[in-house]
């Protein structure tokens, strides 16, 4: 069966702080994504990392593939209130699907 | 609006009752996915169609949920007797055919069940 863990699992955070959210699997994905969903909607991608080792930077986000393609990390650089909601990574298995983490709720205090 | 949309939004049922949500993906997006959230989980993997075809069912999909997409546009997902443990939302994805390149899934909005 295929897993991935997030830690942490919550985080309380003031505006202006860093943080990092780690992902971790003991299986290999052939990509990873990261989705941010606000209460009562969809979660909606943030970004898709393919290659093992490679680093992606959306404004403040940034994140990173593990070389060996099973764990990444999400780092927030000066947080904001904006950034406020469950975080959830997601491994692609062979057949498209999704395998998602177990989701890390982000509160950030103005 | 040209996203994924699904209906109803919220649905309430007794115990027992049959359900059926519908799902309208990307006007031009083959592939679409069927997942289940739990309040303060990740979304769960239901079922996946390319087309019309359904090429992969979750063994969490027992017997009471049927999947379909009778000409490869939208899909409903029946659940049949309802339980309270059912209640959940049920989130749909499309992406587009693989050969474009990307297997980017774009969700919807979710329908969120409550069984009571």
């Amino acid at each position: 069966t295929q897993l991935l863990e997030q830690s942490p699992q919550f985080l309380s955070i003031q505006e202006g702080e860093n943080l990092t959210v780690y992902c971790n699997s003991s299986s290999v994905f052939s990509s990873l994504q990261w989705y941010r969903q606000e209460p009562g909607e969809g979660p909606v991608l943030l970004v898709t990392v393919v290659t093992g080792g490679e680093v992606k930077k959306l404004k403040r986000l940034t994140f990173q593939f593990g070389d060996a393609r099973k764990d990444s990390s999400l780092h927030i650089t000066a947080a904001q209130p904006g950034d406020t909601g469950l975080y959830l990574c997601a491994g692609e298995t062979l057949r498209f699907k999704l395998i998602f983490g177990t989701g890390t709720r982000l509160q950030v205090f103005p | 609006d040209t996203g994924v949309s699904q209906n109803p939004r919220h649905k309430i049922t007794k115990r027992g009752q049959n359900v059926t949500f519908r799902c309208d993906p990307i006007s031009e997006h083959n592939r679409l996915y069927w997942y289940r959230q739990t309040l303060g989980q990740g979304p769960e993997f239901l079922t996946y169609f390319q087309n019309e075809a359904q090429l992969e069912k979750s063994r969490l999909l027992s017997d009471r949920f049927s999947a379909e997409r009778p000409k490869g546009s939208f899909s409903t997902l029946e659940i049949q007797r309802t339980e309270q443990g059912d209640s959940a939302m049920y989130l749909c994805a499309s992406s587009p055919p693989w050969d474009r390149g990307s297997n980017e899934q774009f969700f919807g909005p979710g329908t969120r069940l409550t069984v009571l």
